[in-house]
């Protein structure tokens, strides 16, 4: 089962940064936040993933909250191609975990 | 570098009929994976493979689903007889070697409508 809340819908302005919330509560302290996204009609692709420190990539960053209950994806300059099916899923460091993804957070990105 | 390859990208069938799916991972991935994805649900996974041999099977109805990886690569999804809840599009992944922190790799998928 997931073990993450997130909101169904959001939207965003093309341009504007976009900030996807995750609520994590129960986070294990071997449990590492991943973030993947799917595109309509094609599988998902990874996007991030941190432990307690903030990360940063060249697709997004992520903001751990320091208790690791929640976090917040943020894709700086959201374009169209953005939008998609955000998922937030928790895992844990050690062995082969699978992952076990949610509902998501459907974001779509308007012109 | 060369993605996941799935093949059929579509498939319709009728209940009780026979479907196979196939995937073949990122070269050198030893870890494979396939999940089901019905349609407005995120992806559940359905059997991990690392190289030839099964880590997790416990998704995966048995009575009906089966699914081999010959020689630690190309893997098969079969289903047999297919039920009118299998329609869905199923979904292959590869990663390095399972371990966490890893990126797994998808596939465009198989979208399986049984009639």
């Amino acid at each position: 089962d997931a073990k993450t809340t997130q909101p169904t819908s959001m939207d965003c302005a093309e341009g504007r940064a976009a900030n996807l919330p995750c609520n994590h509560s129960t986070i294990s302290g071997n449990e590492y936040v991943y973030w993947y996204r799917q595109i309509h009609s094609q599988g998902p692709q990874y996007i991030i993933h941190g432990l307690k420190n903030n990360e940063t990539n060249e697709m997004a960053s992520l903001i751990i909250t320091e208790d690791r209950k929640s976090s917040t994806l943020i894709l700086p300059h959201a374009t169209l191609r953005d939008t998609a099916v955000y998922y937030c899923i928790v895992r844990a460091i050690q062995g082969a975990q699978k992952l076990v993804f949610g509902q998501g957070t459907r974001l779509t990105i308007n012109p | 570098e060369a993605g996941v390859a799935q093949s059929p990208r579509y498939k319709i069938i009728e209940k009780r009929q026979s479907v196979a799916f196939w995937c073949n991972p990122i070269s050198g991935h030893a870890t494979l994976y396939w999940y089901q994805q019905i349609l407005g649900q995120g992806p559940k996974l359905l059997i991990q493979f690392q190289n030839n041999g099964v880590v997790d099977d416990s998704q995966l109805p048995k009575d009906r689903f089966s699914a081999e990886r010959l020689k630690g690569v190309d893997s098969t999804l079969k289903i047999q007889p297919a039920k009118l809840e299998d329609s869905a599009v199923y979904l292959c992944a590869s990663s390095l070697a399972g371990r966490t922190g890893e990126k797994l790799f998808f596939g465009s998928g198989t979208q399986l409508s049984v009639l």
